[in-house]
This record gives structure tokens, C-alpha cells and sequence, in this order.
């Protein structure tokens, strides 16, 4: 079985600061990891992917996350927030290739002028 | 780089009233998967078709039903629609770990 929290259900930040967007997973093998984000009334997007390569996982827009093993965390980061930054983040846990994703339960950004 | 397409976009059913709802995958992907994300929740794992074949199910209502035909296109029926029903339905392809989204189909039941 797999499961993933989103620590934070809205986080607000003001342009130009730092963004951190907490998630935690459980898994009972190794799991791939993704980050998607979701603008009003649009699709999924992903942003980045962990699958038991590099531990910190660069993706578009800035974005990066690392994931820790010991700490079953996988937190999304980005060095400086921009409007268009404001979104749903989903953190995506699977078991395997082929396999469904379990979403988060969403993280809202808003970002202020 | 072409994109996972579904239609229609958006929907509107009566109760009772069945709904039949396409994806079409990126091109070479072999997997396809359906996923219901209510108002305010996060997307819900429904089914899968690797290769033509269910691989996997999840919180599908007995009053739904898919499959994936030939030309790898998939096709998610609804029947008896409720109001609960009201969703925007995604669909995803994939050929290896990451799943590729579709910008989804809203369906409104009244």
C-alpha cells in the first residue's frame, strides 16, 4: 500500500521569496515520486519526477525537490515565487511502472505582489 | 509534442442519463489510466488498460465501465448517472514511470 500527505493545504508566499511545499510518503517498496501542479480549471501538469535516481530532482519552472529516505519526505522547493506561480500542487507517490498514482491531498499557493 | 486528447471537454447529463467519455494517448504509449477528481479533492484512481487489457482498478462505481481498443484508444461509459457524478474525469498515458494527463472532461450532472 502507498499513501502520501501534503503537510500544508494553503501556503501563501509574497513574489520573489522562497516557496516550500512539504510532502511525506509511505510505501512498502520503492517508490517513484512526482510533484504535478494543477492551474484553475486546467489539467495536470508534472513537474518533476523521482524514480531511484538523483535524490534531488530538478524540474520546470525552477522547481526542485529532494527526496530522503530516512525521512520519507520528498519537499518541493523553489528559490523565488512568481505570480504565475499560484496553483494546486499535487504530491504523486507509485508503486511501480504501470502503476496508478496516489495523490496528496493538495497543497494552494497563493502568491502575493 | 503531441498531448493526450479527451473529449469531449465538457458535459452535461441528466440524472439517469449515461455519458461516454474518450481519450486518446500519446502516440506509442501502451497504458492508459482514468482518474475522477471531485470539487475541492484530489484526482481518484479509476482504472487502467495496459496493452488493451484491465491492469489495474481502483474506486470505480459498478455503473461504470472502460476499455481500451486497438488503436489504443479508450473509452470510459457511465451509466445511471447521479449527482455525484459531477466530476472532471482525466485521463493519462504512459509508456514507462510518468503519466501524461489530458486536460479532462467536466461532467456535469443535473
Amino acid at each position: 500500500a502507498q499513501s502520501v500527505t501534503q503537510l500544508d493545504s494553503h501556503v501563501s508566499v509574497s513574489e520573489g521569496t522562497p516557496v516550500l511545499l512539504r510532502c511525506n510518503y509511505s510505501s512498502s517498496y520503492s517508490p517513484s515520486l512526482f510533484w504535478y501542479v494543477q492551474h484553475p480549471n486546467k489539467g495536470l501538469q508534472l513537474l518533476l519526477k523521482y524514480t531511484s535516481a538523483a535524490t534531488l530532482v530538478k524540474g520546470i519552472n525552477g522547481f526542485e525537490a529532494e527526496f530522503k529516505k530516512s525521512e520519507t519526505s520528498f519537499h518541493l522547493t523553489k528559490p523565488s515565487a512568481h505570480m504565475s506561480d499560484a496553483a494546486e500542487y499535487f504530491c504523486v507517490v507509485s508503486g511501480s511502472a504501470g502503476n496508478k498514482l496516489t495523490f496528496g491531498g493538495g497543497t494552494r499557493v497563493l502568491v502575493k505582489p | 509534442a503531441a498531448g493526450v486528447i479527451q473529449s469531449p471537454r465538457h458535459l452535461i447529463k441528466e440524472k439517469r442519463e449515461t455519458a461516454t467519455l474518450k481519450c486518446y494517448p500519446i502516440p506509442r504509449h501502451d497504458t492508459v489510466y482514468w482518474y475522477q477528481q471531485g470539487p475541492g479533492q484530489d484526482p481518484q484512481f479509476l482504472i487502467s488498460f495496459y496493452e488493451k487489457m484491465q491492469s489495474d482498478k481502483g474506486s470505480i462505481p459498478d455503473r461504470f465501465s472502460a476499455q481500451q481498443f486497438s488503436d489504443y484508444h479508450s473509452e470510459l461509459n457511465m451509466s445511471s448517472l447521479e449527482l455525484g457524478d459531477s466530476a472532471l474525469y482525466f485521463c493519462a498515458s504512459s509508456s514507462a514511470y510518468e503519466q501524461y494527463f489530458g486536460p479532462g472532461t467536466r461532467l456535469t450532472v443535473t
